[in-house]
């Protein structure tokens, strides 16, 4: 039981390169969602889908593009990488959202220099 | 406005000492859920506790327990008998709601670190 999968763990990129985050899930859950952890902070909602073909913003998009094209895959694309988006991804899944915890991805560690 | 606040940065015990990590909330929804989870320095999320605002009892699995009082808004954590395994990032979250969906607001975080 993979759950919440998340490649590659670790990053470096240099400033003005692309690259994109993959988070596949194998619960079958609608729900999926980007967030972001700066150090010393808690998470940052980036985006969120509720089903396959469905994605919405969440309080720090810039930067980010998102697609769901299936249910188990949310990938996260970042165009024009800066310093700024130095931070851990996380990806997370849900049944349902409301009331059931997520399943956490175990994260991106990325570097932007 | 939503949100969650963690007001202790950091919490430095010897072992076997009680801790207890606050955690204060603010919402506007009548129906809601808090969490608390545990980011261990390997970095994952581990889910600890779920619990609704209906629910007010409180809550013991071995040597943690919680308390939620909607009178305070607070939902604490308290760690018996600390342990060295238990060092890690702690994160209270509020689930609220959101235009399709709902989402998880976490507070900013206690450290704890628990010396031999």
């Amino acid at each position: 039981n993979a759950g919440v999968t998340q490649t590659p763990k670790f990053r470096i990129l240099k400033i003005g390169q692309s690259m994109t985050l993959q988070c596949t899930q194998d619960m079958n859950h609608n729900y999926m969602y980007w967030y972001r952890q700066d150090p010393g902070m808690g998470l940052k909602l980036i985006y969120y889908s509720v089903g396959a073909g469905i994605t919405d913003k969440g309080e720090v998009p810039n930067g980010y593009n998102v697609s769901r094209s299936t249910t188990e895959d949310f990938p996260l694309r970042l165009e024009l990488a800066a310093p700024s988006q130095t931070s851990v991804y996380f990806c997370a899944s849900s049944s349902s959202g409301y009331g059931y915890g997520y399943t956490f991805g175990s994260g991106t560690r990325l570097t932007v220099v | 406005a939503q949100k969650v606040t963690q007001a202790q940065t950091e919490i430095s015990v010897v072992e076997k000492e009680d801790v207890t990590l606050d955690c204060v909330y603010e919402t506007r929804d009548t129906t809601y859920y808090l969490f608390w989870y545990k980011q261990p320095p390997s970095g994952e999320l581990v889910f600890l506790i779920r619990r609704n605002s209906f629910d007010e009892q409180n809550e013991i699995s071995g040597r943690y327990s919680w308390n939620f009082q909607k009178s305070t808004s607070s939902f604490n954590f308290t760690i018996t008998a600390s342990q060295v395994v238990d060092s890690a990032v702690y994160f209270c979250a509020l689930s609220v709601r959101m235009d399709s969906s709902y989402k998880l607001i976490f507070g900013s975080g206690t450290r704890l670190l628990v010396r031999p």
